[in-house]
């Protein structure tokens, strides 16, 4: 299994600014996966990472709003642009093993609990 | 498009009792898999079931998986407390890499 860390696990932030996420995978590992969780809720993906390539947004979820960057095959950020309150969550950043084709299990990081005043 | 509904939202147990948490698709799936998060945690992969009418056993957990690769379960015999959580199910269809979540189970032991 992979080991996942994520900086920062927390913040407080005030509303109109911008805070990035980072992750870090143990191994290389095809596509890297940003989940949201708000409280209490499932988790919804908010894209897919592929190194060396644009990410792939969900639908509700835009590049202006979310960019992503994928530098290698081991780290990726998430930046949260221009936040307000309907911004405070948990953000996951997820890996799934094996061919780029199919996902296989994933493996979680620890999250960051962004809170927007 | 694709959907995976679960039931139940909360599940109250007394210590001791078993607890039950259903999955069903709106499509066939490849594979589904079975996620615990607990309380200020993130979800951990707990199993996969691949084939049709699959069961699979991990102690007291017992996995499902139906017939037509449209539903699936986890039931956990005699809870204890650190089996307190969320337990999601994740779907995966034929033709998307993407896992499809269930909702969630809260599975609370009451005192």
């Amino acid at each position: 299994s992979a080991v996942i860390s994520q900086k920062p696990s927390r913040d407080i932030c005030q509303r109109g600014t911008s805070l990035t996420i980072q992750c870090q995978v143990d191994s290389q590992v095809t596509m890297m996966f940003w989940y949201r969780q708000q409280p209490g809720q499932s988790l919804t993906l908010i894209a897919t990472a592929n190194q060396g390539s644009e990410a792939t947004y969900e639908s509700g979820f835009v590049i202006d709003k979310f960019p992503i960057s994928r530098p290698n095959l081991t780290f990726s950020t998430l930046t949260v642009s221009n936040m307000s309150p309907e911004d405070s969550s948990i953000y996951l950043c997820s890996v799934g093993p094996g061919h780029p084709r199919t996902t296989d299990t994933q493996y979680f990081g620890p999250g960051t609990r962004l809170t927007v005043l | 498009g694709q959907q995976v509904m679960q039931i139940p939202q909360y599940q109250h147990v007394q210590e001791g009792e078993d607890f039950t948490t259903y999955c069903n698709s709106s499509t066939t799936l490849s594979n589904i898999q079975w996620y615990k998060q607990r309380p200020g945690g993130h979800p951990v992969f707990l199993i996969q079931l691949v084939k049709s009418g699959e069961v699979k056993k991990q102690k007291r957990l017992t996995f499902q998986f139906g017939e037509a690769k449209k539903n699936s379960s986890l039931h956990i015999t005699a809870t204890q407390t650190t089996d307190v959580g969320t337990y999601f199910c994740a779907g995966q269809g034929d033709s998307n890499y993407q896992l499809i979540w269930g909702a969630g189970t809260k599975l609370i032991i009451k005192p």
